[in-house]
This record gives C-alpha cells, sequence and structure tokens, in this order.
C-alpha cells in the first residue's frame, strides 16, 4: 500500500528566499507525480504533473523532479513572494491502487 | 474552458440526517472522482468513475455513502445517515483520458460539518 510522507508539515521563510519542498513515497510502480496548492477554504489548484518516464518539471519559479528509485519528489521555488503562502501537496498516481496524496506542507512567506 | 462545478459550497446537517452533493466536470472529461479531506489532512479518494462505470470504490463506506454519474457527465455523492466524523471537505476532480496523463483538475469542494 503506497504511503506519502511530506516534510516539513510547515514552513516560514522571508520573502525572496528559494525553498524546498519534499514529498517521498514507499511504491515506486506509479505512474504519474502531481503537485498542488491550496489556498484556505479553497480547492486544490494543479501546479505540476510528472509522468513516471520523466524526471521534471517546470513552470515559471517552480520546479519538480522525480526519483523513483529513492522514492522522492522535490518541490522548488524560487524568489519566494507573499502570495506563495498555500499548503502544497503531492499526489501519486498509482497501479492498482489509484491516487494517493500527501498531508501537505503549509508554507508561509514573510514580507 | 469552465472548471470543475460542486454545489452546495456549504452545508450544515445533524447527524443521523441525509445530504447529497453535486458535480459537473469539466465537458469532455471521461473520469471523475470524489475525495474526503479532513482538515489538516490531504484528500482521500471515495470513489473514481470512468464515464458511467466505478472503476475503484475501495475507500467509499457502502454502508452510508453512495454515489452515481449521470450519463456519464454529473454525478452525486450521498451521505445517509450522516455521522460526525464525516464533517470534512468533499473535492470532486476529473480528468482528461486523451493523452493518458490522467492530470486532475478540481472543484471548490463542499465543506460538510454535521453537528
Amino acid at each position: 500500500k503506497q504511503e506519502v510522507t511530506q516534510i516539513p508539515a510547515a514552513l516560514s521563510v522571508p520573502e525572496g528566499e528559494n525553498l524546498v519542498l519534499n514529498c517521498s513515497f514507499t511504491d515506486s510502480a506509479i505512474y504519474n507525480l502531481q503537485w498542488f496548492r491550496q489556498d484556505p477554504g479553497k480547492g486544490l489548484t494543479s501546479l505540476l504533473l510528472i509522468q513516471s518516464s520523466q524526471r521534471e518539471q517546470t513552470s515559471g519559479r517552480l520546479n519538480a523532479s522525480l526519483d523513483k528509485s529513492s522514492g522522492r519528489s522535490t518541490l522548488y521555488i524560487a524568489a519566494s513572494q507573499p502570495g506563495d503562502s498555500a499548503t502544497y501537496l503531492c499526489a501519486l498516481g498509482n497501479y492498482g491502487q489509484n491516487f494517493v496524496f500527501g498531508p501537505g506542507t503549509r508554507l508561509s512567506v514573510l514580507p | 474552458e469552465a472548471g470543475v462545478a460542486q454545489s452546495p459550497r456549504y452545508k450544515i446537517i445533524e447527524k443521523r440526517q441525509s445530504v447529497a452533493f453535486w458535480c459537473n466536470p469539466i465537458s469532455g472529461h471521461a473520469t471523475l472522482y470524489w475525495y474526503q479531506q479532513i482538515l489538516g489532512q490531504g484528500p482521500k479518494l471515495l470513489i473514481q468513475f470512468q464515464n458511467n462505470g466505478v472503476v475503484d470504490d475501495s475507500q467509499l463506506p457502502k454502508d452510508r455513502f453512495s454515489a452515481e454519474r449521470l450519463k456519464g457527465v454529473d454525478s452525486t455523492l450521498k451521505i445517509q445517515p450522516a455521522k460526525l466524523e464525516d464533517s470534512a471537505v468533499y473535492l470532486c476532480a476529473s480528468s482528461p483520458d486523451r493523452d493518458y496523463s490522467y492530470e486532475q483538475y478540481f472543484g471548490p469542494g463542499t465543506r460538510l460539518t454535521v453537528t
């Protein structure tokens, strides 16, 4: 059974810092990994999707990497802004088990 | 293109009452998902539809939860009778199948409070 962890659970950084959020998983039999952001009281917004055959995806200031052999994905945010404050979740599409989400990392970017 | 629509946005009921949620996916998306998100946790998949058929309902508490997808488009999720532990946000998502990426697009969710 796929288990997903995200470390740290919460992170507070000053504006302008580069930061890395981590997602670890136990079963490498995945077909994709998706990073989402969730603002308080809102639904999930897709940030990046990485297919199992890919190693990274980039969108603007965001870069996500995937290393199936080590069971890890990272989300890199460059030059953080207060508007980046949200909860970031990773979700894995698994063969035979469907989608499993991590618990999320709550990010606060201080002006 | 219009996003995933859900209604109602908020619902407060007493335990043992019944409640229903509605979801309209993005036009043309064959796959539809219902998730339950308890405060402070990641979403948990309840049921996945591919067109009219159920692909995965292994985590759906079938003694009280039911779901259907009408003509492969809209979907309803029902709880009857509700328990206190059902208080959560219920999220609907959809995916296009055209490229087998299964990228998910989420609606705003329905926040359920059971008192």
